[in-house]
This record gives structure tokens, C-alpha cells and sequence, in this order.
């Protein structure tokens, strides 16, 4: 089975780097996906991780370490609108099991 | 514009109606899947197709059936809905599973 850990809430201030953790332990693994959601919306991708190492796009990077079975979202100057849930999900050849979601509020 | 689009937006239905939600893309897209979500929870994969004819179950499939004659088109089919069920629905396509996924916006359903 999948197991999909990271924290149900976080908060941060604006111009700020926050850092989303993710941990899952996995029957199979083929990459681990990020998603933001805003309040009433639908997800937007952001982000895929194959390999070990860190993506950047932006002001959003992505790392993810397999071995580890660890992956984190990094969100630099962070703007109000960054305000929102952000789902990590894991890929397992077409099967994707999300966790719970992080939500960040971004504080003037 | 490219978009995934479902219908319908919000449905209020009462328990055993037979009820099918529409998925439609038009990104030639060959991935498609459908998620619910529930309060406080992510999104929990229901099923998915890799290509026509090809459908795998997800994470939480039980009551529920999906088709793939078409390409572009994804329904779920709940033949005997429950108030368990009742939940927000969101289907997703993409080239593949591992490429970027575009969701519809979502079907609110509410079974009683």
C-alpha cells in the first residue's frame, strides 16, 4: 500500500521561503507529483519529480529523494495569493495516492 | 481553449438513482482519471484509463464504474449512489501519468 505523510498546516509571512515536507512509503514508485489548490477550485499542477535532486520553476522548486522516500515544495518570496492547499501525490505506473494536504496561509 | 470539462457542476439526487457525470477533453489527451475529495482529506484516485478500452481501478473504486469507448471522453457511473458518496468530484487527463494533469472544475455531489 501507499503512505503519504505531510503536515496539515503551515503558516508564513510575505517576501518569506517556506518549505512543504512530504513522506511516503510505497509499494511502487515512478515519481511523486505536487499540486496547489486554491479554496473552491480545482488542482493546478506544479510540479513532477523522477529523480533524485532538486526542479526549479520560478519561484516554486521541487526536491524529492528516493531513497529517503522524502520530497519537499519550496515556495520563495511568497505572495498572498500563494495562500492555499498543496497536495503532494505519488505515481505508481497510472495509480496516484495523494496525501492529505498542506494548507499555507501567507500573512501580510 | 484547451480544457477538461464536466458535467454536471452540482447534483442533488436521492439514494439508488442510477447517475453518470460527464468527463469531456480536448487535449487529445491519452491519461484520464477521477478523483473525490472529501473535508480535510486530499483527493483519493477512483479510477483511471491509460488509453481507450484501458481502465484500472484506484484507491477507492468500490460503487463506482467508468468507460473509455472514446478518447476524449471519461464518465463515472455510480449505478446504486449512497450518501457515503456524496462528495466533490474532479476528473483529470493528461498525456501520460507521469505529465501534467488538467482537472475540470469539479462536480459537487449530494446524495440523500
Amino acid at each position: 500500500g501507499q503512505n503519504i505523510d505531510q503536515p496539515t498546516e503551515m503558516t508564513a509571512t510575505e517576501g518569506a521561503i517556506v518549505q512543504i515536507n512530504c513522506t511516503y512509503q510505497t509499494s511502487g514508485f515512478n515519481g511523486l507529483f505536487w499540486y496547489q489548490q486554491h479554496a473552491g477550485e480545482a488542482p493546478t499542477f506544479l510540479s513532477y519529480n523522477v529523480l533524485d535532486g532538486l526542479e526549479e520553476k520560478g519561484r516554486f522548486s521541487s526536491f524529492l529523494s528516493r531513497s529517503k522516500g522524502y520530497s519537499y515544495l519550496l515556495l520563495k518570496e511568497l505572495q498572498m495569493k500563494d495562500s492555499a492547499s498543496y497536495l503532494c501525490a505519488v505515481s505508481n505506473a497510472g495509480k496516484s495516492t495523494f496525501g492529505d494536504g498542506t494548507t499555507l496561509t501567507v500573512k501580510p | 481553449e484547451a480544457q477538461v470539462t464536466q458535467n454536471p457542476r452540482y447534483l442533488i439526487t436521492v439514494t439508488g438513482k442510477k447517475l453518470t457525470v460527464t468527463c469531456s477533453q480536448n487535449m487529445n489527451h491519452e491519461y484520464m482519471s477521477w478523483y473525490r475529495q472529501d473535508p480535510g482529506l486530499g483527493l483519493r484516485q477512483i479510477y483511471y484509463s491509460m488509453n481507450v478500452e484501458v481502465t484500472d481501478k484506484g484507491d477507492v473504486p468500490e460503487g463506482y464504474k467508468v468507460s473509455r469507448k472514446e478518447k476524449r471522453n471519461f464518465p463515472l457511473i455510480l449505478e446504486s449512489p449512497s450518501p457515503n458518496q456524496t462528495s466533490l468530484y474532479f476528473c483529470a487527463s493528461s498525456f501520460g501519468y507521469g505529465s501534467e494533469a488538467f482537472f475540470g472544475q469539479g462536480t459537487r455531489l449530494t446524495v440523500v
